[in-house]
């Protein structure tokens, strides 16, 4: 079975901070992305990323960055913290490209900016 | 992109009902994913299904390309399948796979 693994369940920071969310998935998948979910919005997509080193902007990334150095692991960066980005914040993976494949999720991190 | 219409909006169901779920398409998809947001969070892939029948237990879906719908089957319902259910298809004119996701289905099993 796939296993997508977001470093956090919860997670608490201070309006300003600097904020490192972590994904890891351990089948060799090409594809990554982070997501963001709020009541009444559903799931829109923050940030994608199709290959190391290789990101693409989602619809709403404003306020976010990524980085992506190893192709098993897929970071989300909130450059400085704001209440607005209080959020449950879920990562995904899928194989490949050229073809679409189903997208495995992790168990999401909720994030509160204080 | 595609438009998605999850129906119903909420369903309320004793232990034991069985129970269908439908996604109309504003056009015809050529993959689909199903997933079931558990009350913690959780997004579980339930089927991958571009088109035809699959069954997994106590749940079944089907998908039409042509006539684009698809419909989730729940037997037997159980509390642990409270949560919110929704049928995903991927962005149009994308090789990775986005997702839109849309509102969902929100369902709850009393016991």
């Amino acid at each position: 079975d796939v296993k997508v693994t977001q470093s956090s369940r919860y997670l608490v920071k201070r309006t300003g901070e600097k904020v490192f969310l972590e994904c890891v998935q351990d089948m060799d998948h090409e594809n990554m992305f982070w997501y963001r979910q709020d009541p009444g919005l559903g799931l829109r997509l923050i940030y994608f990323s199709y290959d190391v080193k290789m990101k693409e902007k989602g619809d709403i990334p404003e306020g976010y960055s990524v980085s992506r150095e190893k192709k098993e692991r897929f970071s989300l960066i909130l450059e400085s913290a704001s209440t607005n980005q209080t959020s449950m914040y879920l990562c995904a993976s899928s194989l490949g490209y050229g073809s679409v494949q189903p997208q495995h999720f992790g168990d999401g991190t909720r994030l509160s900016i204080l | 992109g595609i438009q998605v219409e999850q129906s119903p909006p909420d369903l309320i169901l004793q232990e034991g009902a069985n129970s269908t779920l439908r996604c109309n398409f504003s056009d015809s998809v050529n993959n689909l994913q199903w997933f079931h947001q558990n009350p913690w969070g959780q997004l579980i892939n339930l089927f991958y299904i571009p088109s035809g029948t699959k069954q997994n237990g106590r749940l079944s879906a089907t998908t039409v390309a042509t006539e684009r719908y698809s419909l989730l089957y729940i037997s037997s319902s159980q509390t642990t399948d409270s949560g919110v259910y929704f049928c995903v298809p991927p962005v149009g004119g994308t090789s990775y796979g986005k997702l839109t996701f849309g509102q969902g289905t929100i369902l709850t099993v009393h016991p």
